[in-house]
């Protein structure tokens, strides 16, 4: 089990640029969600999913976009970047239903756009 | 929207004592309650979950406890070691939606 799996680690955009986050997991979780973390800040929720096909917003969701074709992806893009993003993203999952287990997250990516 | 509050002062306790952070939160009661850990650089890591229909979980040396009605879970470290510095998060879950509060550092002295 490789738990988590963010890709890239590191990126640094220039603005305007557009790329997509990876986020791959293979515990055949339902949920899945993405964050973003500022310096000194909590988490905050930009989209997430409860399984394939079906997406919703978090918190802070305009300028990016995700989808959620298979139950073991969810990507999130950045369509036209802008400094504002410069941010640590992370990716989490869990399973559905009742739980004795909260979420698994992912080792992050650091993100600058200049 | 549900707003999430933890003490965002530092949290500095001695070695041996016990740790006591708070969450607040404004709305709606979630399934679950979660306390999550964050090392600088790491992802957060997953400790307790309490479910809206609990009042206590504990799990080694930490406990938390879950009060729908006044909306708060207080989140116990006891007998604390250095080794449990961190920051601490408070997360809801309502059924695939993880909000989370913006933590409480806890720095724990020999």
């Amino acid at each position: 089990n490789a738990g988590v799996t963010q890709t890239p680690k590191f990126q640094v955009l220039k603005t305007g640029q557009s790329m997509t986050l990876q986020c791959a997991q293979d515990m055949n979780h339902e949920y899945m969600s993405w964050y973003r973390q500022d310096p000194g800040m909590g988490l905050r929720l930009i989209h997430y999913s409860v399984g394939a096909g079906i997406t919703d917003q978090g918190e802070v969701p305009n300028g990016y976009n995700v989808s959620r074709s298979t139950t073991e992806d969810f990507p999130l893009r950045l369509l036209s970047a802008a400094p504002s993003q410069t941010s640590v993203y992370f990716c989490a999952s869990r399973l559905s239903g009742e739980i004795n287990y909260g979420y698994t997250f992912g080792s992050g990516t650091r993100l600058t756009v200049v | 929207s549900q707003k999430i509050e933890q003490n965002s002062e530092a949290l500095n306790i001695q070695e041996g004592k016990t740790a006591t952070l708070t969450c607040n939160y404004t709305n709606y009661s979630p399934a679950y309650l979660q306390w999550y850990r964050q090392d600088p650089g790491r992802g957060p890591v997953f400790l307790l979950l309490i479910r809206e229909n609990e009042k206590e979980k504990r799990k080694e040396r930490l406990k938390v406890t879950f009060d729908t009605t006044l909306k708060q879970s207080l989140f116990h470290i006891t007998a604390s070691q250095p080794a449990d510095s961190a920051t601490y998060l408070c997360a809801l879950d309502s059924w695939g939606k993880l909000q989370f509060g913006s933590g409480t550092q806890v720095v724990v002295t020999p």
